[in-house]
């Protein structure tokens, strides 16, 4: 199957700082990548849709200036967590479709943020 | 709107034993996929499968079957003689509308006992 790879699988920063998380599809390209976010015994949430060459759509109550989200390419999400707070610390996950619609989505590995 | 509802938080059941996992949606929709999802204890979301609104057909892999039932809105998921590498969180989810946005269910956690 497809692969994403999702990059750092675990991280921990300085309250304050922000981090950034990569999101890459390695053998099909992506127009469409989601971000998810799970709490400890949670289920997925979805934070944003993040579209290739335009601005990601935000699901309600997510802060865009808090999450960043760029997609440059077809192969390339990214997500930056800007100044970063011990309340954001959480499992980050991302997912990548070739782009028709209701097609199986490929999911990162995930990324576990703890802010101190 | 759409909604996947697991009522099962957490299940526990001695290795062999068969268990069953359940799963309601809900959408207006007329097309849609339904998707199971295993997540193990390393956090990675693993692929089981996937099944669109036309096909009602009962699916079976190895020790997994998936009961499709569209007069109920139920896609519940048993696992046969079930093993202890099977405990995992287990996630349900809907696509639906002509968006690729995964629905998830809240999970239900299960542990496998030898």
């Amino acid at each position: 199957g497809a692969v994403v790879s999702q990059h750092p699988s675990r991280v921990i920063c300085k309250s304050g700082t922000s981090v950034k998380i990569e999101c890459r599809s390695l053998d099909f390209q992506a127009t469409t990548m989601f971000w998810y976010r799970q709490f400890p015994k949670q289920s997925l949430m979805l934070m944003a849709t993040s579209n290739e060459g335009s601005k990601a759509t935000y699901e309600q109550g997510v802060e865009k200036d808090k999450f960043l989200i760029n997609h440059a390419s077809l192969t390339l999400s990214t997500l930056t967590v800007t100044s970063a707070h011990p309340e954001d610390s959480s499992f980050y996950i991302c997912s990548a479709n070739s782009g028709m619609v209701n097609t199986e989505a490929f999911f990162g590995q995930g990324t576990r943020l703890t802010v101190v | 709107a759409q909604k996947v509802t697991q009522a099962q938080t957490e299940i526990s059941v001695v290795e062999k034993e068969d268990v069953t996992l359940d799963c309601v949606y809900e959408t207006r929709d007329t097309t849609y996929y339904l998707f199971w999802y295993k997540q193990p204890p390393s956090g990675e979301l693993v692929f089981l499968i996937r099944r669109n609104s036309f096909d009602e057909q009962n699916e079976i892999s190895g020790r997994y079957s998936w009961n499709f039932q569209k007069s109920t809105s139920s896609f519940n998921f048993t696992i046969t003689a079930s093993q202890v590498v099977d405990s995992a969180v287990y996630f349900c989810a809907l696509v639906s509308g002509g968006y690729n946005k995964l629905i998830f269910g809240a999970g239900t956690r299960l542990a496998v006992h030898p």
